[in-house]
């Protein structure tokens, strides 16, 4: 079975642009999650969603934004962007969340380079 | 969320047990033990995890303090693909609210393999 896929896999902006990132998730899978990784540190979540709702929100501007498709798939969107947004942003799928044992599948990451 | 302590960095020689640390003393009740690695370029990656029982699969195993204020990974015996970030993750069974999915990273062990 394929896991998690992200697209693209590189990517290089300017200061002011926008970007959006695409996940698709396991099959199956109905929840995705977004993380953030700057170098040398651990992912820092962003948003959870499930049945194409938003469930979960971390600390980060409204500049980032993100949605759930009919199909699971899910994009994340950057406004405005900012030399620190640079850094690898994961995808995560999981069975429906909660209950503190979920099992989260990571994609390899899109790594974003804002000029 | 309640905090983890992880030390920075551990080596280990190839084929040998490595055990890695991770102190919670403010752990809760409800809080799940993960663990996760996360190989050079690559996305995190389940690894185990447990309540209060000391749990095995084929990965590791993961032995879980009396009083669950510290826990130990262990590889019974690595090789160098182990070579990688280990993170211990704290996974409340009623997370909610803005923290629904939610996993906080610290900052990991950085595991270097010897051949």
């Amino acid at each position: 079975d394929a896991g998690v896929t992200q697209s693209p896999t590189h990517l290089i902006k300017t200061r002011g642009q926008h970007v959006t990132l695409r996940c698709s998730p396991i099959s199956g899978h109905k929840s995705v999650s977004w993380y953030q990784q700057v170098l040398g540190q651990g992912p820092q979540f962003i948003f959870q969603y499930y049945e194409k709702e938003e469930r979960g929100r971390g600390n980060f501007p409204d500049r980032f934004s993100a949605r759930q498709f009919p199909n699971y798939s899910s994009e994340l969107n950057v406004n405005a962007l900012l030399l620190g947004d640079s850094a690898l942003y994961l995808c995560a799928s999981s069975l429906p969340p909660g209950g503190g044992q979920e099992t989260q599948y990571f994609g390899p990451g899109t790594r974003l380079l804002v000029l | 969320d309640a905090k983890t302590t992880q030390p920075n960095s551990m080596e280990s020689n190839e084929e040998e047990p490595v055990h890695l640390p991770c102190n919670h003393s403010t752990i809760s009740g409800t809080d799940y033990i993960h663990w996760y690695r996360q190989l050079p370029s690559q996305g995190p990656e389940y690894v185990i995890h447990g309540l209060t029982s000391n749990v095995n699969n084929r990965m590791a195993s993961l032995a879980i303090a009396e009083d669950r204020k510290s826990s130990t990974l262990i590889l019974h015996r690595a090789t160098l693909r182990d070579a990688a970030v280990y993170y211990c993750i704290l996974r409340d069974v009623w997370a909610g609210g803005t923290s629904y999915g939610k996993l906080t990273f610290g900052q990991g062990t950085i595991l270097t393999v010897h051949p």
